[in-house]
C-alpha cells in the first residue's frame, strides 16, 4: 500500500492565483481530513469527509474548498491565493472515527508558499 | 472545546537514556482518544502512539509507552533507550467528539509540539 499520497510536494502561487492540492489513499479509509501547518505550530483542520459525497467545514475553512467524488481521493481547492494561506497542507485519513480505527495516517504534505 | 498542552518547547537527552514529554489535556467529552505523532525535519507526520479514555492499561509500542493519568488529565510519552534517530519534533493530539447537528466527527486538537535534540 502507498498510504496517503499528496501532490505537488511543493509550488509557489501568486497572490489570486488558484490551485487544487491532490490527496489519494488506497487504504479505503472512509474519513479523510485537510489540516494546515504553520511554522512552529501544531496542526489545523481545515475540512474533513465522512465518505464519498460528504464533506464538512473544520476549524479554518474560508479561503478553501473540498470535494469527495470517490472514497480514495480528497483534493483541496485555493481559488485566491492569500499570503495568509502559506503554509504546509497535510492530508490524513482513518477508517472510522471512534475507538479501534480512527488512527489517522498522514501524507507527507504539501509546502505552499504564496508571494 | 478542546485544548492540549505541551509545555516543554524543547528537550534534550543523552543517548540510551530515556525522556518523558508531557502532555495535559482539557475536554469534556466522556470518550476521546490519545495520540502522540513524530515529525522529523523531514516533515513527515508519523503516529507513534494511541490510548483510549477507556482503555485501562498504558498504551506501549516497543519503546513508546504512554503515561495516561487520567484523572489528571494527562498523557506523557515515554520513550526509553533514546536513539539519535529520534530527534524531532513530538506532536501530542486529542480525539473528541463533536456533536453539530447530530454529526460527529474525529476532530484532532494538536498541541504546539516538542523539539526533542538527542545527544551523542
Amino acid at each position: 500500500n502507498a498510504g496517503v499520497t499528496q501532490t505537488p510536494k511543493f509550488r509557489i502561487l501568486k497572490i489570486g492565483q488558484s490551485m487544487t492540492l491532490q490527496c489519494a489513499q488506497d487504504m479505503n479509509h472512509n474519513y479523510m481530513y485537510w489540516y494546515r501547518q504553520d511554522p512552529g505550530m501544531g496542526l489545523k483542520l481545515i475540512y474533513y469527509s465522512v465518505g464519498a459525497g460528504i464533506t464538512d467545514k473544520g476549524e479554518v475553512p474560508n479561503g478553501y474548498n473540498v470535494s469527495r467524488s470517490t472514497t480514495e481521493d480528497f483534493p483541496l481547492r485555493l481559488e485566491l491565493a492569500a499570503p495568509s494561506q502559506t503554509s504546509v497542507y497535510f492530508c490524513a485519513s482513518s477508517y472510522s472515527r471512534t475507538s479501534g480505527g480512527e488512527t489517522q495516517y498522514f501524507g507527507p504534505g504539501t509546502r505552499l508558499l504564496v508571494l | 472545546a478542546q485544548k492540549i498542552t505541551q509545555t516543554q518547547p524543547g528537550m534534550f537527552v543523552q543517548e540510551k537514556e530515556a525522556v518523558t514529554l508531557d502532555c495535559t489535556y482539557d475536554t469534556s467529552d466522556q470518550s476521546y482518544g490519545l495520540f502522540w505523532y513524530k515529525q522529523p525535519s523531514s516533515g513527515e507526520m508519523i503516529f507513534l502512539i494511541y490510548q483510549g479514555s477507556y482503555d485501562e492499561q498504558n498504551a506501549t509500542e516497543g519503546r513508546y509507552s504512554l503515561n495516561f493519568q487520567k484523572a489528571r488529565k494527562s498523557a506523557n510519552l515515554v520513550i526509553s533507550a533514546s536513539q539519535l534517530g529520534d530527534s524531532a519534533m513530538y506532536f501530542c493530539a486529542m480525539r473528541g467528539t463533536l456533536n453539530a447537528g447530530g454529526t460527529s466527527y474525529g476532530k484532532l486538537t494538536f498541541g504546539q509540539g516538542t523539539i526533542l535534540t538527542v545527544h551523542p
